[in-house]
């Protein structure tokens, strides 16, 4: 049972447009969210985060909306660099006793063209 | 300052062999965390060490992994008689310490371990 879902495998943009990477989860007692940035070879690096008390987040280029009732979240970046280029993954945290578990989405690559 | 080592970077092992990885975590980080991916998938929680307090090792697929921490440095996860499902890249990271909603409770990841088992 995905909790954390990334149902696009993959998104191209082209340099200096908007990148949007969409997110879903069902557990209801997720409240913090996360994305992170992954280069090959390379771990997870973190990117931006956002708490269930609000609904944006933003960060330079990388904007994090959150809608709670839709269960969903997602990641803008403005505007579109080739170093971008990464793959994107979405994490969420649960309130609660294990609330440093962090469960993962299976990623977005995005491919900045310019 | 150093980032999250890892070694080795790669692993290729015979099934049934035993392998053991390395995390060198963020100097002064009392949270260390081991994950896996495999490939096409997210990560994949498996254990978790916080100072003195118990490791939380209800993420760990089988009783053939197990992991251990030397205070608040080094940990190492074993894998023994290892099978081909268990090829993965296992990613280690840290934190400063857990508490919710806290910028200091990101996780740092290492570059990550790929093991591969023929």
């Amino acid at each position: 049972d995905q909790q954390v879902k990334q149902n696009s495998p993959s998104l191209s943009v082209q340099e200096g447009r908007i990148s949007i990477l969409n997110c879903d989860y069902t557990n209801s007692m997720f409240d913090y969210f996360l994305w992170y940035k992954k280069y090959p070879a390379e771990g997870p690096t973190f990117l931006i985060s956002i708490s269930s008390i609000k609904d944006k987040n933003e960060d330079g280029r990388f904007t994090v909306f959150l809608n709670k009732s839709a269960k969903h979240l997602s990641l803008h970046i403005v505007p579109s660099q080739p170093g971008d280029s990464a793959v994107y993954f979405c994490a969420a945290r649960s309130r609660g006793g294990s609330n440093y578990k962090l469960t993962f989405g299976k990623g977005t690559l995005l491919t900045v063209n310019p | 300052g150093a980032g999250v080592s890892q070694s080795p970077s790669n692993k290729v092992t015979e099934k049934g062999k035993d392998v053991e990885l390395r995390c060198d975590p963020i100097s002064g980080h009392t949270a260390l965390y081991w994950y896996r991916q495999r490939l096409g998938q997210g990560l994949e929680f498996l254990i978790y060490f916080q100072g003195n307090s118990a490791p939380d090792k209800s993420g760990l697929p089988s009783d053939r992994f197990s992991a251990e921490r030397t205070g608040e440095s080094v940990s190492t996860l074993t894998i023994q008689r290892t099978q081909q499902e268990d090829s993965a890249v296992y990613l280690c990271a840290s934190s400063l310490f857990v508490a919710g909603g806290q910028d200091t409770d990101t996780q740092y990841f290492g570059p990550g371990t790929r093991l591969t088992v023929l």
